[in-house]
């Protein structure tokens, strides 16, 4: 069965510094997320990003955020200065031509650890 | 007050035993899902629905619309169980959003 792919698994960033979190969602899905996951906390929504660009944001999604789609497979979430409080777990998601009214498939996820 | 609300948080069973996880919403909703987060904190999703019942195997939920109810039930609970499960819900009052519970914990002990 198709997977979303997310790496790294783990990244260690020093506060300030610009990280990438890479993902390939399921090829024909048409719906892309990132989410995050502080630890001990609710999984929150960042951004979903239909027809190429953005669809909605959450106010944690700030202009530290941007998210591309660069070459029609890989789907990147860049966080441009870290801050220790963007440790968390980030979960890329797809779906297919219904939206959220689709099943949505989950990566296995990024654990970025900011210093 | 949170507008998707899981309980129990925490629920321990003996293996076998039949599992009910509830998750009640206050707003009005076009479809809600249930996900399943592995101890090693990978996400997977159970179900997605929008009225009555489905089954997969050990696993049936169900939906109450009109209640604004959803439950998740495990038959013949097995350790391999033992799983944070979350229901979230698409909300039609904040641009078709999902909106997270916090997760019910589930231990299931052989």
């Amino acid at each position: 069965e198709p997977e979303v792919t997310q790496t790294p698994s783990h990244q260690v960033t020093q506060m300030g510094q610009e990280v990438i979190l890479r993902c390939v969602p399921i090829s024909n899905h048409l719906y892309f997320y990132w989410y995050r996951q502080i630890l001990g906390q609710k999984v929150e929504f960042l951004v979903s990003f239909y027809n190429n660009e953005i669809s909605e944001k959450s106010e944690i999604f700030d202009d530290q955020f941007s998210v591309e789609r660069p070459d029609g497979s890989n789907f990147t979430l860049k966080i441009r200065s870290t801050k220790l409080e963007d440790s968390a777990m980030y979960f890329c998601a797809s779906s297919g031509d219904r939206g959220l009214n689709s099943p949505l498939h989950f990566g296995n996820g990024t654990r970025l650890t900011v210093t | 007050k949170n507008e998707v609300e899981q309980s129990p948080q925490n629920l321990t069973a003996q293996e076998g035993e039949f599992i009910t996880i509830n998750c009640s919403y206050s707003v009005g909703i076009s479809a809600l899902h249930w996900l399943q987060q592995h101890p090693g904190g990978g996400i997977v999703s159970l179900f997605m629905l929008s009225s009555g019942k489905k089954k997969h195997g050990r696993l049936i939920a169900t939906i109450n619309i009109q209640e604004k109810h959803s439950s998740l039930h495990i038959t013949a609970s097995h350790p391999r169980d033992s799983a944070v499960y979350i229901c979230a819900a698409i909300n039609m009052d904040s641009n078709y959003q999902l909106i997270w519970g916090a997760g019910t914990k589930l231990i299931i002990k052989p």
